[in-house]
């Protein structure tokens, strides 16, 4: 299974774009990446997958280099609604591996 | 409107009992999961299911046991024999298509011990 790298805490401001880097050098072939948002006491909320390039939804764009070591993942114009705790999964079975996650704090 | 329910939110458990949580979806997924996740801390995999009458142990199965008698349906017992209990525990579900779908999530049920 492949493990993720992501910084442990971020700090914004609204408006602003908040780009959230994640690490997966050992991502299999057939993997797909995967990001979660989840508020206090509330299960995760999927964002957005992607298996490569660059993917765009209404909240969110992912964007994955060739090599597919790494993706970031961009939200536009934070609000302060955004501040939660962001997930990057990598994989395409039943075990998924959910690290801490991203601690994204938004200020007005 | 298509979802996964979970009940109760809250939940209390006396020493040496047994409990179980509900989980249902109408979104017609094969596969449904049960996760516990501790404060500061991510999700790890208790039991998953791929189809009806089949189950599978995750990272973190012993002191539970679950049952997949129904496709909509995934109830978790938290046994006597799991000592640690209080956590937040959350039921996901996932469409088996050719294409990898993602996994949806309830909004948790949150046991305590009394």
């Amino acid at each position: 299974l492949a493990k993720t790298t992501q910084p442990i805490s971020m700090d914004s401001y609204e408006g602003q774009e908040v780009n959230i880097t994640c690490s997966h050098n050992n991502i299999a072939t057939n993997d797909y990446i995967t990001w979660y948002q989840q508020f206090p006491s509330q299960g995760p909320r999927f964002i957005i997958q992607g298996y490569k390039t660059k993917v765009t939804n209404e909240v969110a764009s992912l964007f994955i280099p060739a090599d597919r070591k790494s993706s970031t993942l961009s939200l536009p114009r934070v609000s302060l609604s955004d501040t939660a705790v962001y997930y990057c999964l990598v994989g395409n079975t039943d075990k998924l591996i959910f690290g801490t996650g991203t601690r994204l704090q938004v200020f007005p | 409107d298509g979802g996964i329910t979970q009940s109760p939110k809250y939940l209390f458990r006396k020493e040496g009992q047994n409990v179980t949580l509900s989980c249902e979806q109408n979104l017609n997924h094969d596969a449904m999961y049960w996760y516990r996740q501790d404060p500061g801390q991510g999700l790890r995999l208790i039991y998953y299911s791929q189809i009806v009458n089949d189950f599978q142990k995750g990272d973190i199965a012993e002191g539970y046991s679950v049952s997949r008698e129904k496709k909509e349906s995934f109830p978790l017992t938290v046994t006597s024999a799991q000592k640690n209990p209080t956590a937040f525990y959350l039921c996901a579900s996932r469409d088996r298509g050719s294409i990898y779908q993602p996994q949806h999530f309830g909004d948790g049920t949150r046991l305590s011990i009394l």
